[in-house]
């Protein structure tokens, strides 16, 4: 089982749709949680970052985790062409003060006029 | 706020042969992470630097290595390449502990 599961999609939404997107963990020392956009042939952005269970709304975006179920999302509302890209769930793992990100492997969203 | 830098953005490369990839991180950022982007694995965590040591190793045979310099600037090399290395090798930097990382676009490398 890996241990960042998220659903590859691709995932076609009209524009002004709701998206909801989603990663499952295993892990329960995961504590934190980001959201990253990928364009074509660009490197990742960082979309949300997030530690408590709960909501953090920014703009459109709204990232939601719940820790006793292991579960994160990211909801886009009023969804845009220009969202059209691949997102990505990534947890930090710390050892120490030493980091990596596991990532899961991206749902990619095409929002049609 | 200049980004994160790496250089060069496109590599084409013979198997068996040597390649050395660049990063730059934004001004001030000490931790430089690498990462393979591949279309059947994903995100790989390659490992990260701070103030030039080597803190965390992903799963990668010792072909793969790295360094990073006194201005943070980091290095990657990979050597006897194989068509499997093919991949987006994407470097990130992070301000301090608990801080998201910021990437940079990336080289493609194309092993023939």
């Amino acid at each position: 089982q890996k241990e960042v599961e998220q659903d590859p999609g691709p995932l076609s939404v009209p524009e002004g749709a709701i998206v909801s997107l989603n990663c499952t963990y295993s892990n329960s020392a995961f504590q934190y949680f980001m959201w990253y956009r990928q364009y074509s042939r660009k490197g990742p952005e960082l979309l949300m970052y997030t530690y408590s269970s709960g909501n953090k709304e920014d703009g459109r975006f709204t990232a939601q985790v719940d820790k006793s179920s292991k579960y994160i999302s990211l909801f886009i509302r009023d969804s845009q062409p220009s969202d059209s890209a691949t997102y990505l769930c990534a947890l930090p793992g710390y050892t120490g003060t030493a980091s990596k990100l596991t990532f899961g492997t991206g749902t990619r969203l095409q929002v049609t006029l | 706020k200049a980004g994160v830098t790496q250089t060069p953005r496109y590599l084409i490369k013979t198997r068996g042969q040597q390649v050395t990839l660049s990063c730059s991180p934004i001004s001030g950022h000490r931790s430089v992470s690498w990462y393979q982007q591949t279309p059947g694995q994903g995100l790989q965590f390659l490992f990260e630097y701070f103030s030039e040591t080597q803190r965390n190793k992903g799963n990668f045979p010792g072909r793969f290595s790295g360094r990073q310099f006194s201005n943070s600037r980091s290095e990657m090399n990979v050597s006897t390449l194989e068509l499997g290395d093919s991949a987006l090798y994407l470097c990130a930097s992070r301000a301090a502990e608990n801080y998201g990382y910021t990437f940079g676009s990336g080289t493609r490398l194309t092993v023939v």
